[in-house]
């Protein structure tokens, strides 16, 4: 498996402001994704963190809203911008290797809790 | 495009007692996995089990086992000996062999108690 760590663990902002989370991961990893869970819900990916290039989102999530980089195969951060109490949410950092065993498995991190008021 | 299932929004067990988990898939694929993740209220999603579509046998882990029908779609997980620690949010996943993304589509999820 991976152990995955996120920072803030939660976090509490103001409408109108951005956060960013970061994911770190103890080994290097193939791929890297951010899911967001709202109260009570299931996941819903939010994008492909793509090492080196931009992220790859899916349909409902834009560049602008939630910016992702990922600098190397262990980090990532997600950016929540100009955020409002619908941003309200669990953000979820998973990964998953390529190679070896538990081939195309995801491992989550911990979550960080998001409050807007 | 493939979706995931779970119509039990929530169920309860007493404990040591077994309880299955159901669990519905769709998709045109042949080639796929599918998993049990368990999610306690710490949050963090562990993975409890996984199906090869390609395997006709069905997995076990110890207290927990998978029923996968393939021609009906249908995948639960049976939880034997249910403990105290077993309460948590479970969330089938499916995901695809074929597509080169690795990414995962979850059911809806199923909250399960476990009664002292």
């Amino acid at each position: 498996s991976a152990v995955i760590s996120q920072k803030p663990s939660r976090d509490i902002c103001q409408r109108g402001t951005s956060l960013t989370i970061q994911c770190q991961v103890d080994s290097q990893v193939t791929m890297m994704f951010w899911y967001r869970q709202q109260p009570g819900q299931s996941l819903t990916l939010i994008a492909t963190a793509n090492q080196g290039s931009e992220a790859t989102y899916e349909s409902g999530f834009v560049i602008d809203k939630f910016p992702i980089s990922r600098p190397n195969l262990t980090f990532s951060t997600l950016t929540v911008s100009n955020m409002s109490p619908e941003d309200s949410s669990i953000y979820l950092c998973s990964v998953t290797r390529l190679a070896g065993g538990l081939m195309g498995e995801q491992f989550f991190g911990p979550g960080t809790r998001l409050t807007v008021l | 495009a493939q979706t995931v299932t779970q119509s039990q929004p929530e169920m309860s067990v007493q404990e040591a007692e077994t309880v299955t988990l159901s669990c519905t898939y769709d998709t045109s694929e042949s080639d796929y996995y599918l998993f049990w993740y368990k999610q306690p209220p710490s949050r963090q999603m562990i993975l409890v089990i996984r199906q090869e579509a390609y395997k006709q046998q069905n997995a076990t882990e110890n207290r927990f086992s998978v029923n996968f029908q393939k021609a009906a779609k249908s995948f639960s997980l049976k939880i034997s000996d249910s403990q105290l620690g077993d309460a948590a949010m479970y969330f089938c996943a499916y995901r695809s062999d074929t597509s080169g993304t690795y990414k995962y589509i979850f059911g809806t999820g199923t909250r399960l108690k476990v009664l002292a």
